[in-house]
């Protein structure tokens, strides 16, 4: 079975350019977050979808991200315009109904912003 | 404070040894626990549910104690795969919101 699949695996990108990270989560899983990870912080949840729907966003750090999931099959993160700090490791996850604490994560994407 | 508190280690053990940790969490309203595992550079992995009878699976033996509100993870007979980092997982009243600890991380060396 195919896990969470997130793309691209890194993006180097220069600052105030934007960036777009991509998820497909598995299929049959209802809910899907978006984790931001640094050294510093550790994992924190930036917005959860339930049903195609955002239920909380409290997580997203500022107006420049943003975060769709126009089906059940796929999620996207835009940061626009990105900054140096933006630089973390962003994962994905997805879990089955009724199952939110079971969550299964994607390999993430490895972002710097020079 | 954090939600979800962990000794980050290094806990560094010799094959074949036992190595226990503890987490602690501040909100008692938090329903569900979990330990996930991450390896370096990889993502988190569920590896158990806390049940609060305590539970095992396999050489890994996880318990709850809402009391005092503290969740342990032993390993027995530590493998070399088992180095990596272990996430203490809080799953709040709200029913989706995980709170994870910053880890532990365990090192078994040959």
């Amino acid at each position: 079975d195919a896990g969470v699949i997130q793309s691209p695996r890194h993006e180097v990108t220069e600052m105030g350019q934007e960036v777009t990270l991509r998820c497909k989560p598995i299929s049959g899983h209802n809910s899907l977050f978006w984790y931001r990870q640094t050294m510093m912080r550790g994992l924190e949840l930036l917005i959860y979808f339930n049903n195609n729907v955002p239920i909380d966003d409290s997580g997203m750090p500022e107006d420049r991200f943003s975060a769709k999931m126009p089906n059940a099959s796929f999620s996207t993160l835009k940061i626009q315009p990105s900054e140096p700090r933006d630089s973390a490791v962003y994962f994905c996850a997805s879990s089955p109904p009724g199952q939110q604490g079971i969550q299964y994560f994607g390999a993430g994407t490895r972002l710097s912003v020079l | 404070r954090k939600e979800v508190e962990q000794d980050p280690g290094p806990f560094n053990v010799p094959e074949g040894a036992t190595v226990a940790f503890n987490c602690t969490y501040s909100n008692s309203a938090s329903q569900s626990f979990f330990w996930y595992r991450q390896d370096c550079r990889k993502e988190p992995k569920l590896l158990m549910s806390v049940y609060s009878s305590g539970n095992e699976d396999g050489r890994f033996t996880a318990q709850l104690n809402r009391a005092s509100q503290y969740i342990s993870l032993l390993i027995r007979d530590s493998k070399l795969s088992d180095s990596a980092t272990y996430l203490c997982v809080a799953l709040l009243s709200n029913d989706y919101k995980l709170s994870f600890g910053a880890g532990t991380t365990v090192t078994v060396r040959a």
